[in-house]
């Protein structure tokens, strides 16, 4: 079946601008996930959904980031007034339900870059 | 504060050699340990998940160990192939928020013909 999906794959924007990024979780998948990776490093938590109730906003960086689920499936990622140093790859992850051991399946990732 | 440690950052080995990547941890309490690959370009693929319980978890030729005690892990590739070059992450989650994965730097893997 298809995995998780993500548009666009790259957005270059410039500072200041607002960008929104679109993940399709799998099908069926309660919990929904957002990470930023920075260049060579490995991916940080930033926000946790479960259906359409946002958990846990505790990594989110800053007031510009906002994350919403609406109906319970697709999320978007909104950062406004883009800084440089949100430049990195915006990755989204589902699981079916919340547990120890259940597996959090990701999708390619957003690179944003701002100029 | 990194509390997730890898090492080594990086290394190069010939195509069917075997290899060892190493993990340290200071997540407490721990929940559960898991190992990703990351292909360039790519999300994170799950090879093995371990609980405090568990010793030693395979996928095919991947063999993931734990010791909960000295927090350290470590994952063990055999007869590597070229498709085994990616960046291999270890991922540790507390128990009281293990939906929240934390990622260490990785070690990126090349393997040479």
């Amino acid at each position: 079946g298809a995995g998780v999906s993500q548009s666009p794959r790259y957005k270059v924007a410039k500072r200041g601008q607002d960008v929104a990024l679109r993940c399709d979780p799998i099908s069926g998948h309660v919990s929904l996930f957002w990470y930023q990776q920075a260049l060579g490093q490995g991916p940080e938590f930033l926000t946790y959904f479960q259906n359409e109730a946002q958990l846990d906003k505790s990594g989110l960086p800053s007031d510009r980031f906002f994350a919403e689920r609406p109906e319970g499936s697709v999320s978007t990622l909104k950062i406004q007034r883009t800084q440089q140093e949100d430049s990195a790859v915006y990755l989204c992850a589902s699981s079916l339900v919340v547990r120890a051991k259940e597996t959090q399946y990701f999708g390619p990732g957003t690179r944003l870059l701002v100029l | 504060k990194n509390q997730v440690e890898q090492s080594p950052q990086s290394l190069i080995i010939l195509e069917g050699k075997n290899c060892t990547l190493q993990c340290n941890y200071t997540v407490s309490p721990f929940s559960n340990l898991r190992w990703y690959k990351q292909d360039t370009g790519r999300g994170p693929v799950s090879l093995t998940i371990m609980t405090f319980s568990e010793n030693t978890k395979s996928n095919g030729r991947y063999t993931a160990t734990l010791d909960a005690d000295t927090k350290q892990s470590s994952l063990h590739i055999t007869a590597s192939q070229l498709s085994d070059s990616a960046s291999y992450i270890c991922v540790v989650s507390e128990r009281d928020s293990s939906y929240k994965l934390i990622f260490g730097s990785g070690t990126r893997l090349l393997v040479r013909p």
